[in-house]
């Protein structure tokens, strides 16, 4: 089955700066690739996604980058506030299956 | 639309118990979605059901734990006989379609079990 790395598991950033969280998937037949964000105690929730036929995507300070021959994707979070801070979750699947990273507590300092 | 809605939200039962959790998915959504999250992990897969069928059911343990998705009514997931490691989130997400490259999931705000 497919197994997603996530990089790193922690991160703190001072409000402004950037934040960029990594990830490897192993399947190479996965081609949809979908980024939650999770506050303490709610649902995760969608913020950004890339299918495999696009090699980047951008939604405001949002930004997701695909690299299917090295099987990684990334996210970037620019002008960080403090409610960026949450857990954030990668995942990949080439059906109906998500699988997940471990997740990254992200902490943005004012 | 309410969007897709879990209950309980917290749930905590004695080891030895049943413990029952519902989810209804977002209105025209017949696909549904359980995942498990324990604490400081990642969701993990359980079941994926449409109307009356279990399509996928690989991430369910094989003891224990059972799912439906009536013709009438919410999904239910069902946990016989619940250990202490059953305590975690468990998540229903709901789609349209098949999830996968043409539609995203929508998640539901979690069951958190208990099991003291």
């Amino acid at each position: 089955g497919e197994n997603v790395e996530q990089h790193p598991s922690t991160l703190s950033v001072q409000e402004g700066d950037s934040a960029v969280i990594k990830c490897t998937y192993s399947d190479s037949a996965s081609n949809y690739f979908p980024w939650y964000k999770q506050e303490l105690g709610k649902r995760p929730q969608l913020i950004i996604d890339i299918r495999s036929n696009v090699g980047e995507k951008k939604d405001q300070r949002i930004a997701v980058t695909l690299n299917k021959t090295a099987k990684h994707f990334s996210l970037h979070i620019t002008e960080t506030q403090p409610e960026d801070s949450a857990v954030y979750f990668c995942a990949a699947s080439n059906d109906y299956k998500l699988s997940f990273g471990a997740g990254t507590t992200v902490t943005v300092r004012a | 639309n309410a969007g897709v809605m879990q209950n309980p939200r917290h749930l905590v039962r004695r080891r030895g118990q049943e413990a029952r959790l519902r989810c209804s998915p977002m209105k025209g959504h017949s696909h549904v979605y359980w995942y498990r999250q324990l604490p400081e992990e990642g969701l993990k897969f359980m079941v994926y059901l449409q109307k009356e069928n279990i399509i996928d059911e690989s991430g369910m343990p094989k003891e224990r734990f059972s799912a439906e998705f009536p013709k009438e009514g919410p999904s239910i997931l069902r946990i016989q006989q619940v250990v202490r490691g059953d305590s975690a989130a468990y998540f229903c997400a709901s789609s349209p379609s098949v999830q996968g490259a043409r539609t995203e999931a929508f998640f539901g705000q979690g069951t958190r079990l208990t099991v003291v």
